[in-house]
Parts: C-alpha cells; structure tokens; sequence
C-alpha cells in the first residue's frame, strides 16, 4: 500500500538554525516525492519535487529510495518559513497524490 | 485571484441534509481533485476526475458524491450518509492526463463545512 509518513507534528527551531522535516514512504514501485508548503492564510502550493532537484527558497530535498526517505532541509531557518509542510507521493501511472499529515514548523526569532 | 475558487468559504449543514460545495477552474486543466483536510490527518482524497465526464473514488469516497458536466467545474456533495462531514475541504487540479505521473497540483483556498 502506499503510505506517506512525517512523524513530527510540530517541529519548533530558533532563527539560523539547521531544519529537518522528515518524511519517510512505503511504495514498491518509483515514487515521484513532493513536499507542498501551507503558510498563514494562504493557499497550499508546491515548494518542490524529488525530479526537478531544485533548491527552492533555500531548501533542499534528497530522494533516498534505500531508506524510503525524503526528508526536506534547510540549513538555516528563517521566521518566514513558518508554515504547515506535507510531503507528498505519487506512483506510476496513477495522476493523484498521496498526502502525510503534515508538520507544522514554527521558527522563533 | 485566479486560478481555482472554491465557494463558500464556510458552509453549515443541518442533519440530514446534503450540501453542496463548488469548485471552478479557468487554467483549461483537465484533472480535478477533491480532498478533505483534518487537523492530524493530512489531506486525504475523496473524488478525482481526470476528464469531462469521468471521475473516479479516491480513498474516502463513502458519503460523497460529484459530478463533472464541464471541464471548469468539479462540484462535491456531502450527503446526508456522511456522519463525520466538519473538515476542511480543498479543490485542486492539474493538467495531468490519464497515465501520466502527476504534476504540480493548485489548490483552492479552501471550504470549511461544519455541522450544526
């Protein structure tokens, strides 16, 4: 079956500090990872995706398919990257994605 | 703002009642998506459609029904068979054809249906 998990709810860092959001799948196949990004009063949009291999507003994630991992990172934390983060699968041939919960990043100042 | 619109924006239904909650894009996109959003639970998928037409269950589909007449609108009814309906609901599409892997999905801002 396919399963997203991000095992921290909430994720609580100080300004200039190293983030890491875990995610972690279960798929047989080859997953295309995504991390979408929710933040105050806005619409959940893309940040990025495992394919493009991009860094997008300072953040980077690498598809890990020995550890069925794709844990998203920053090295320091800004106040603005306060948000709700979900990771995000989906298989071949299938056009719908897979949600995880979800963890709420706060970055204090 | 543009893109996809999600009406209204709060919605309350009584008991027994079914509601209805639209969804309309004008990005020409064919694919459409309907998930329910719980605080803990992420987002889960109840009902997407990749064609006028067509539409097919997604994980949590009992309780609601869609429809899909036109390639812009995507509307989702909560029936009266939906005994937990309060949730966050949010509209997506892409331009995704059948087969394909998915690309970047936009969302609606959301409708938050609450029972009284």
């Amino acid at each position: 079956a396919q399963r997203v998990t991000q095992p921290e709810k909430l994720l609580s860092v100080f300004k200039g500090a190293p983030v890491e959001l875990k995610c972690n799948y279960s798929y047989s196949g080859s997953p295309e990872l995504f991390w979408y990004v929710q933040y105050s009063r806005q619409r959940l949009q893309l940040l990025l995706r495992h394919i493009s291999r991009e860094s997008i507003k300072g953040f980077t994630a690498d598809l890990n398919k020995g550890e069925t991992s794709f844990h998203l990172k920053k090295p320091f934390a800004q106040e603005e990257d306060s948000a709700m983060y979900y990771c995000a699968l989906s298989g071949r041939g299938y056009n719908k994605l897979i949600f995880g919960a979800g963890t709420r990043l706060a970055v204090h100042p | 703002d543009g893109g996809i619109t999600q009406s209204p924006k709060y919605l309350f239904r009584k008991e027994g009642q079914n509601v209805t909650l639209s969804c309309e894009q004008n990005l020409n996109h064919d694919a459409m998506y309907w998930y329910r959003q719980d605080p803990g639970q992420g987002l889960r998928l109840i009902y997407y459609s990749q064609i006028v037409n067509d539409f097919q269950k997604g994980d949590i589909a009992e309780g609601y029904s869609v429809s899909r007449e036109k390639k812009e609108s995507f509307p989702l009814t909560v029936t009266s068979a939906q005994k937990n309906p309060t949730a966050f609901y949010l509209c997506a599409s892409n331009s995704g054809a059948a087969g394909t892997k998915n690309e970047k999905l936009f969302f609606g801002s959301g409708t938050q249906l609450s029972v009284l």
